[in-house]
């Protein structure tokens, strides 16, 4: 069964910085491409950005309200994949999924909240 | 970025209902659209994927079609755990953008 964890959300104040994991398994994670979603209340759901696996490059892509200031990356040993946030400003807080290639099966998500 | 125009924002239904919903992409997407469930507190569920190809697992009532702008996801005869929201998302271009989400209500 394909399971994904995610952790490492919290609060943090604007302009801070916070690392989110998610664990996978059930499937081949090196194979897999992956990504990140946020869900807001008053923006529904909105594509953070993916990674490619390895063997396809490896390359990651962002959706424009983060470019710049979030990076995702993978360490295919520990099948994590993780997401740097950095420079976080208050349209930030969201709850957090990450999700397999085509967004077929997602995890639980985990709560970003940016506040002072 | 590909809007993605989701209607009704919201319907009451009630058990046995058929129930129609549909997404009305910005431009051409072919059949590069995908339909969520997401009950309170949980992740969205895949139902339909292509538009119109149902997920292993998922019941026989629910039906995908559609393709280029216009795609609809219908319940022939809703149950009770179908009470939930719905969001189609559409992946052909970057980034991939979601409908506004249609909450189906127990009248």
């Amino acid at each position: 069964e394909v399971q994904l964890v995610e952790s490492g959300g919290g609060l943090v104040k604007p302009g801070g910085s916070l690392r989110l994991s998610c664990a996978a398994s059930g499937f081949t994670f090196r194979d897999a491409h992956m990504a990140w979603v946020r869900q807001t209340p008053g923006k529904g759901l909105e594509w953070v950005g993916h990674i490619k696996s390895r063997p396809d490059g490896g390359t990651a892509d962002y959706g424009s309200p983060v470019k710049g200031r979030f990076i995702i990356s993978r360490d295919d040993s520990k099948d994590t994949l993780y997401l740097q946030m950095s420079s976080l400003k208050t349209d930030d807080t969201a709850l957090y999924y990450c999700a397999t290639s085509g967004l077929s099966t997602w995890g639980q998500g985990t709560l970003v909240t940016v506040s002072s | 970025d590909i809007q993605m125009t989701q209607s009704p924002s919201s319907l009451s239904a009630s058990v046995g209902d058929r129930v129609t919903i549909t997404c009305r992409a910005s431009q051409g997407i072919g059949n590069d659209l995908g339909w969520y469930q997401q009950k309170p507190g949980k992740a969205p569920k895949r139902l339909v994927a292509a538009a119109s190809s149902l997920e292993s697992g998922v019941p026989s009532r629910f039906s995908g079609s559609g393709s280029w702008r216009e795609f609809t996801l219908t319940i022939t005869s809703l149950q009770p755990e179908d009470f939930a929201t719905y969001y189609c998302l559409q992946h052909n271009s970057y980034p991939p953008t979601f409908g506004g989400g249609t909450k189906v209500e127990i009248k």
